[in-house]
């Protein structure tokens, strides 16, 4: 089966460090979601892309935080300097969609669990 | 903000049929109804999703009312895997929502 795959799983890290969290979409997929997870917020979008360029990023932090696909199958999530509120569940998810839009499935990543301390 | 409204917890047990409610008062004609569950520190997982008339899969059937205010995902015999935390989601066509908007979702414990 294919599956989007997402390291690492898990991060410790403390307070001021950059984190990079990667993401693999599924091969053949044209878009690729960012979402994080709190028990506070529950599941929320951090970035959205399609055909590897940004299309809402309004999510986002974004004095510390940046999200790119260097490529068709890698997409990064970087934190920096990262807090102890940014402890959460990362989690990255692929989909295909067309111009014409019928809104498809998406497949998420196991996630990368964060701890900032 | 989700325009979904569903129970926070339901009860199940196992092998038994489970009936998980969904309000959506305020859908339009271009909503597609989607469910997605996530199962304990695993990412979400799509169900199923429709439209209009109601649909199968392998996973769950998907009941819609006439006037789409409301639907009902339906799992035909609840195991102890099916304990999720269950999401009811619209999401517009011609996707110019991409993103899911999920809500608090209903927590689903099977009884063995």
């Amino acid at each position: 089966d294919a599956r989007v795959t997402q390291t690492p799983r898990d991060k410790v890290t403390e307070m001021g460090q950059e984190v990079t969290m990667r993401c693999q979409p599924i091969l053949g997929h044209n878009t690729v979601f960012w979402y994080r997870q709190t028990m506070m917020q529950g599941l929320e979008l951090l970035a959205y892309f399609r055909n590897r360029a940004p299309l809402d990023d309004s999510g986002m932090p974004k004095d510390r935080f940046s999200a790119e696909m260097p490529d068709a199958t890698l997409a990064t999530l970087k934190i920096q300097p990262s807090e102890p509120r940014d402890s959460a569940v990362y989690f990255c998810a692929s989909g295909l969609e067309s111009n014409s839009g019928l809104p498809r499935e998406q497949y998420f990543g196991p996630g990368t669990r964060l701890t900032v301390t | 903000d989700a325009k979904t409204t569903q129970p926070n917890s339901m009860e199940s047990n196992e092998e038994e049929p489970v009936h998980l409610p969904c309000n959506h008062s305020t859908i339009s004609g271009t909503d597609y109804i989607h469910w997605y569950r996530q199962l304990p520190s695993q990412g979400p997982e799509y169900v199923i999703h429709g439209l209009t008339s109601n649909v199968n899969n392998r996973m769950a059937s998907l009941a819609i009312a006439e006037d789409r205010k409301s639907s009902t995902l339906i799992l035909h015999r609840a195991t102890l895997r099916d304990a999720a935390v269950y999401y009811c989601i619209l999401r517009d066509a011609p996707g110019r929502q991409g993103n899911l908007i999920f809500g608090k979702g209903t927590k689903l414990s099977v009884k063995p």
